[in-house]
């Protein structure tokens, strides 16, 4: 059965440091994986990742794929209190399913 | 804002009772899915929607079932509740490309006394 692991499951850092989110897979039919970042309500998102080791970067935040070893990250620099939120990732596979990871809680103090 | 409304915001019933909560895509979208999101559980994938027809199904119940009419709204029907069935629903949407991202409504709160 397909699966998304995340790790870790929570995280607290101070304003300014660099965090690393992981996200691994299992699936029998690979199309993209997704990251979204989920404050109080919906999930929004973040990056689409389709092709291996090529970086999508947005402000502070970047994320790559690993097809062959069936992961991927997501770096957040600098980090902010606004940054603090459930980060998802989620991969597309089979036929238009999408599964989700649980999520990595990230808390950023001031 | 997504541009994919959800109606009601909240939603409180009693055990038993059956209830129907609405999505509207984004203009242009016509894939709709449906996810269940409850405090101990990550995005749990109901169903998807595509142009009227049912494409994909996930961990939904039988008591659960969902449509989507001719102008591309959805509805998702939950009938005979239960109190673990309390959780905030998400629907999200898409063209329909095979690479498309999903974008998400503000959710339904159900409580379930």
């Amino acid at each position: 059965e397909d699966k998304v692991v995340q790790s870790p499951l929570s995280l607290v850092v101070h304003e300014g440091d660099t965090v690393t989110l992981n996200c691994s897979y299992e699936v029998t039919n690979f199309r993209s994986l997704l990251w979204y970042k989920q404050e109080k309500k919906a999930p929004t998102f973040l990056f689409m990742l389709t092709s291996s080791g090529i970086e999508k970067k947005s402000g502070r935040l970047s994320s790559i794929l690993d097809k062959k070893e069936l992961f991927s990250i997501l770096n957040i620099t600098a980090t902010q209190t606004g940054d603090s939120a459930v980060y998802l990732c989620a991969q597309i596979s089979g036929t238009y399913k999408y599964i989700f990871g649980t999520g990595t809680r990230l808390k950023v103090l001031a | 804002d997504s541009g994919v409304t959800q109606t009601p915001k909240h939603l409180i019933t009693a055990t038993g009772q059956r209830v129907t909560l609405r999505c509207s895509p984004r203009s242009g979208d016509l894939s709709v899915y449906w996810y269940q999101q409850s405090l101990d559980q990550g995005l749990q994938f109901l169903i998807q929607y595509y142009n009227g027809e049912e494409r994909a199904k996930g961990n939904i119940l039988e008591r659960f079932s969902a449509q989507q009419f001719p102008d591309l709204h959805s509805e998702l029907n939950l009938s005979s509740l239960e109190l673990g069935d309390s959780a905030l629903y998400f629907c999200a949407t898409t063209s329909g490309g095979q690479y498309d991202t999903q974008y998400f409504g503000p959710g339904t709160r159900l409580t379930v006394l």
